[in-house]
């Protein structure tokens, strides 16, 4: 596909289970985000890759968020033991390379824990 | 530390009007500046940025923003309103001049009257 892709668009999980959301970015597209929007909130950052490493996951918000990129290009947000409060829309960016001013985001996945 | 302000959740104005969104922020550093507009059911797009340069910034549909460091400000304008500008609109701030770890503002959402 032409755009970053993420699936699943929707889902609604039970508290104290485990998910993953992935993200297939832009092809060759070598850098890749994670945001988290709450309702009523602008997007929040979480974690971004360049290449397989995580360049930077100050954004998580404790141990239960892992993200991984093994091979550089899809990327899995993990969460783990959810939480009522992790329900949001988790987007996902790429750009071509990590100096890009432009980051192209996908329409996200909205999690809802009940 | 950064952040960015943006008055009026909501914003009305007539079609053929101007648009005025506003947008404050609070940086440490010399901030690198973006508006990012989010259609329904659609990912988050690039409007416009201020990295370096000339203060007067042009973007796509017709937006333009002015940094004033004086102010602290990077209003959104746009001197016509079209009932397809209809959207919520971020301000973001970076202090790396690149697309990650991006702090957005808590949006405004703009709708366009007959």
């Amino acid at each position: 596909g032409a755009g970053v892709s993420q699936t699943p668009s929707n889902k609604v999980t039970e508290k104290g289970k485990y998910v993953e959301l992935r993200c297939d970015p832009i092809s060759g597209h070598t850098a890749l985000y994670w945001y988290r929007q709450s309702l009523g909130q602008g997007p929040e950052f979480l974690i971004y890759f360049q290449g397989t490493g995580a360049a930077d996951d100050s954004g998580l918000p404790n141990d239960r968020f892992f993200a991984v990129r093994p091979e550089g290009s899809v990327s899995t947000l993990k969460i783990q033991r959810t939480e009522r409060g992790d329900s949001a829309v988790y987007l996902c960016a790429s750009s071509l390379n990590p100096s890009d001013t432009e980051a192209f985001f996908g329409q996200g996945t909205r999690l809802t824990v009940v | 530390a950064q952040s960015v302000t943006q008055l009026g959740s909501h914003v009305s104005v007539s079609e053929g009007a101007l648009v005025l969104l506003r947008c404050n922020y609070s940086s440490s550093v010399p901030p690198y500046l973006f508006w990012y507009v989010q259609y329904p059911n659609q990912g988050l797009q690039l409007l416009l940025k201020y990295t370096t340069g000339a203060t007067l910034v042009k973007g796509i549909n017709g937006f333009e923003a002015e940094f004033k460091k004086s102010e602290t400000s990077f209003h959104l304008t746009k001197p016509s309103a079209h009932m397809s500008d209809a959207a919520e609109y971020f301000c973001a701030v970076t202090r790396t001049g690149t697309a990650s770890k991006l702090t957005f503002g808590t949006g405004t959402r703009l709708q366009v009257t007959l």
